[in-house]
């Protein structure tokens, strides 16, 4: 039982480049969020889903699109990085009976 | 606009005392309340909640209290272990509504000494 799992886990890319975050949970969650870390800014949400085939924007949706073709897995997608899209990026997963969110580890993106 | 505040930054104990974390909200919809605990280089994890219904909940060292009417929760850490330095984050959320979105404090960094 892996919960939450991000990949990758760290990546550099460069102004303009496109990249995928792929989150992939395995407890049948119907919930699910993509947020951003940076530094004294806490955890904003970028965009989440609340089922298969659902998605919606959150606090910080600007400069990136998602997908959740598979209930279990949720993608973030950067179509053309900018520096102010280095963070480090938390999916998390949620059941419907449940309170709280599962998150996974992580995964640090710099774009130079 | 902050929903939720978190407004100390950083916090230091010794260890085996209390440490106390404050967390302000402002949105009254609010009804359901978490702390999540942070160390570097992971994801946060889940501690403890607590429902609008009640001012009070305890899980061993944890305790969550609950002011409705000041809009202010605070989490007891007591005795403190410094295994318990990590960052902490205060989230909130309306637990009525059709999409389930936690709103985050900016966290607080808690440093127990020994």
């Amino acid at each position: 039982n892996a919960g939450v799992t991000q990949t990758p886990k760290f990546r550099v890319l460069k102004t303009g480049q496109s990249m995928t975050l792929l989150c992939a949970q395995d407890m049948n969650h119907e919930y699910m969020y993509w947020y951003r870390q940076d530094p004294g800014m806490g955890l904003r949400l970028i965009h989440y889903s609340v089922g298969e085939g659902t998605t919606a924007k959150g606090e910080v949706p600007d400069g990136y699109n998602v997908s959740r073709l598979k209930k279990q897995n949720f993608l973030l997608g950067l179509e053309s990085a900018a520096p102010s899209q280095t963070s480090v990026y938390f999916c998390a997963s949620k059941g419907v009976n449940t309170g709280e969110l599962f998150f996974g580890e992580g995964s640090r993106l710099t774009v130079l | 606009d902050q929903q939720v505040k978190q407004n100390s930054p950083s916090l230091s104990v010794q260890e085996g005392r209390i440490s106390i974390l404050n967390c302000d909200y402002t949105n009254s919809m609010f009804d359901y309340f978490l702390w999540y605990k942070k160390y570097p280089a992971e994801g946060p994890t889940f501690l403890i909640s607590i429902s609008s219904i009640k001012d009070k909940n305890e899980d061993g060292r944890f305790t969550v209290f609950l002011n409705k009417s000041a809009k202010h929760l605070s989490l007891h850490i007591v005795p403190s272990q410094p295994g318990d330095s990590a960052v902490y984050f205060c989230a909130a959320v309306w637990s009525g509504g059709s999409n389930y979105k936690l709103t985050f404090g900016k966290g607080t960094l808690l440093t127990v000494n020994p």
